[in-house]
């Protein structure tokens, strides 16, 4: 059974599009993130959740609004897609208390064209 | 300054080698500490915890220098499947937050 899993694995689209990425946890966890990881390999967190609550919140353009129907899921939608947002783009879990042992999903690599 | 620092490598040793990395942070309120492992095209993956007092894990032993803000990993016997990124990660202070380094890149060849 996969831990975190995110849907699609791969994404290309066109700038101006608007894409979700969906993200899955089956650990009990109650945070979960969502990270950025661009060509130079820099991963950079991007959001994070508590029990549906956001508690994270980098600075990252308002075209990015997360999602987090319950615990267990924390989706991410782009609007107007831009060629700078071309990444992979992964999905994160923690316990509470635990931050720093954070399970990741397995990336979602989005190319914009 | 980036919060964490890396050399990108790749550092290139034969199996057998021992390796070291080295990996600065500015912030010198941070606590915690930790290597994470990225294969290619994969996830990262915490690899251990750093304390002050070091720790070793098999042929993978961490160690804190707050004095000068570097943490090391040091790769003993280094086997192919030791290949893969390194990543340099602190927990930034008061927001839980973790903070990754660009990574050094790890090439064992037989």
């Amino acid at each position: 059974d996969t831990a975190v899993s995110q849907t699609p694995k791969y994404l290309v689209t066109q700038m101006g599009n608007d894409k979700s990425i969906k993200c899955e946890q089956n650990l009990g966890h109650d945070t979960m993130y969502w990270y950025k990881q661009d060509s130079k390999k820099f991963l950079k967190i991007m959001f994070s959740y508590n029990n549906k609550e956001l508690i994270i919140n980098e600075t990252v353009p308002n075209r990015f609004s997360p999602k987090s129907p319950d615990k267990a899921h924390l989706n991410l939608h782009i609007n107007s897609l831009e060629l700078g947002d071309s990444a992979v783009y992964f999905c994160a879990s923690s316990q509470e208390n635990r931050d720093y042992e954070q399970y990741f999903g397995p990336g979602t690599r989005l190319t914009v064209t | 300054r980036k919060e964490v620092e890396q050399d990108p490598g790749p550092f290139n040793v034969p199996e057998g080698a021992t390796v070291a990395f080295n990996c600065t942070y500015s912030n010198s309120a941070s606590q915690s500490f930790f290597w994470y492992r990225q294969d290619c095209r994969k996830e990262p993956k915490l690899l251990m915890s750093v304390y002050s007092s070091g720790n070793e894990d098999g042929r993978f032993t961490a160690q804190l220098n707050r004095a000068s803000q570097y943490i090391s990993l040091l790769i003993r016997d280094s086997k192919l499947s030791d290949s893969a990124t390194y990543l340099c990660v602190v927990l930034r202070p008061g927001f839980q937050k973790l903070v990754f380094g660009t990574g050094t890149r790890l090439l064992v060849s037989p």
